[in-house]
């Protein structure tokens, strides 16, 4: 079946130490998008690839980076956990963009804890 | 500030009952609103939407319905099932003058359905 498969559903890292979680698809969308989501709170978007186009939320810290080697994967790179890093990543794609009408294909999700 | 508002963190209803799931925005630029529901563990998943140029659109037991005047939407579940119950997330996104803007999501409601 087309996915979204994230890795790994769960991530402990120690504070400060480089992190990277990572997201597939196999739908051939266009957009990958990464929401970062803490507990009760709303998936709160951090950046997307419009195929190689990056756009980055004006709000998201520096401490975030993100790379898509090619259509399939997208990377979340976080260079010094804090310990407010602590959340559920979220990674989605869409044919086309959001605001053109597209619904979005989640993933499962990491869960990463800041030790 | 929220623009996506669902002010119920969570409701309780009958199995056989209708649920009555309310959302709220601020932002007059979104026309296009999604209903997502997600289990615990696994990532949203979607259920519904409409777009600004109707007022309700049906599905099944799912009815979302959109009170542009009022800038709020509903999604009626009818009848409720067990397996339902799950976290619903209301999101919304806009197209205008050539923009388009990224997918913005309440924080949840969630649904429990007793037997």
């Amino acid at each position: 079946d087309a996915m979204v498969i994230q890795n790994p559903r769960y991530q402990v890292t120690q504070f400060g130490k480089p992190v990277t979680l990572s997201c597939s698809q196999t739908l051939n969308h266009n957009v990958m998008y990464w929401y970062q989501q803490k507990s009760s709170q709303a998936p709160k978007l951090l950046f997307h690839y419009y195929d190689k186009d990056f756009n980055n939320e004006a709000d998201t810290p520096d401490n975030f980076q993100s790379r898509r080697p090619n259509t399939s994967f997208c990377f979340l790179d976080i260079r010094s956990p804090g310990l407010g890093d602590a959340a559920m990543y979220l990674c989605a794609t869409s044919r086309d963009s959001a605001g053109a009408g597209e619904k979005l294909f989640f993933g499962s999700g990491t869960q990463l804890s800041v030790l | 500030d929220q623009q996506v508002k669902q002010n119920s963190p969570s409701l309780s209803v009958q199995e056989g009952r209708i649920s009555i799931l309310n959302c709220d925005y601020t932002n007059s630029m979104f026309d296009y609103f999604l209903w997502y529901k997600k289990y615990p563990a696994e990532g949203p998943t979607f259920l519904i939407s409409i777009s600004s140029i109707k007022d309700k659109n049906e599905d099944g037991r799912f009815t979302v319905f959109l009170n542009k005047s009022a800038k709020h939407l509903s999604l009626h579940i009818v009848p409720s099932q067990p397996g339902d119950s799950a976290v619903y997330f209301c999101a919304a996104s806009w197209n205008y003058g050539g923009s388009q803007g990224n997918l913005i999501f309440g924080k949840g409601t969630k649904l429990s359905v007793k037997p």
